[in-house]
């Protein structure tokens, strides 16, 4: 079974520009969540979204945004960038409930 | 959520038993207890998680104490490739809560 997909793996941006990232979850999961890991610092939950609707959002301004598909795949996008967006963003996957998330590899973005 | 208190880093050697404590005393009766790891620059990687009976998989155990105010995830064979940064995360499993709140975790070193 396919884990949780992210991509690009990769992505260098410079300061004002706009970051799309994506994420594919298990097959099977409705549910996504966005994190960001920043140099040094612990994860911090982004955004939550569930059957296509955003759930639960985290302490992050609104140039941080995103979306689920019908397939239930997600993206999330980050405009205006700032050098310090540059970080780790990770999506995890899940059924609501009980379970533990799973998480992708990850895309790093760098923000210059 | 309720914080949980781990010690910032630990030392087993390869083959013997790692034991990784985390005191949750704010635990509440519906709260889960969730242990994840972080091997560097991976996406964080689900172990376990129990409520208050002792837990057992393919990875490892988990021991909570019966007033809940602590738990001990055990590693029964460490290897080398356990070396990562273990998460101990409580948290209720309800549809309107579903982030997770990542602390420091413990950085498990596992020497040869």
């Amino acid at each position: 079974e396919a884990g949780v997909t992210q991509s690009p793996t990769h992505l260098i941006k410079t300061r004002g520009q706009q970051a799309t990232l994506r994420c594919s979850p298990i097959s099977g999961h409705t549910s996504v969540y966005w994190y960001q890991q920043a140099l040094g610092l612990g994860l911090q939950f982004l955004l939550w979204y569930d059957e296509g609707e955003e759930r639960n959002r985290g302490n992050f301004p609104p140039r941080f945004s995103g979306r689920q598909f019908p397939n239930y795949s997600s993206e999330l996008n980050v405009n205006a960038l700032e050098l310090e967006d540059s970080a780790l963003y990770l999506c995890a996957s899940s059924l609501v409930g009980l379970w533990g998330q799973f998480f992708g590899p990850g895309t790093r973005l760098t923000v210059l | 959520d309720a914080k949980t208190t781990q010690p910032p880093s630990m030392d087993c050697a390869e083959g013997r038993a790692a034991n990784l404590p985390c005191n949750h005393s704010t635990i509440s009766g519906n709260e889960y207890v969730y242990w994840y790891r972080q091997i560097h620059s991976q996406g964080p990687q689900y172990i376990i998680h129990g409520l208050k009976n002792n837990e057992t998989n393919e990875m490892a155990s988990l021991i909570i104490t019966e007033d809940r105010k602590s738990s001990t995830l055990i590693l029964p064979h460490a290897t080398l490739r356990d070396t990562a940064v273990y998460y101990c995360i409580v948290r209720v499993a309800t549809k309107g809560a579903q982030k997770l709140v990542f602390g420091q975790g413990t950085r498990l070193t596992i020497n040869p």
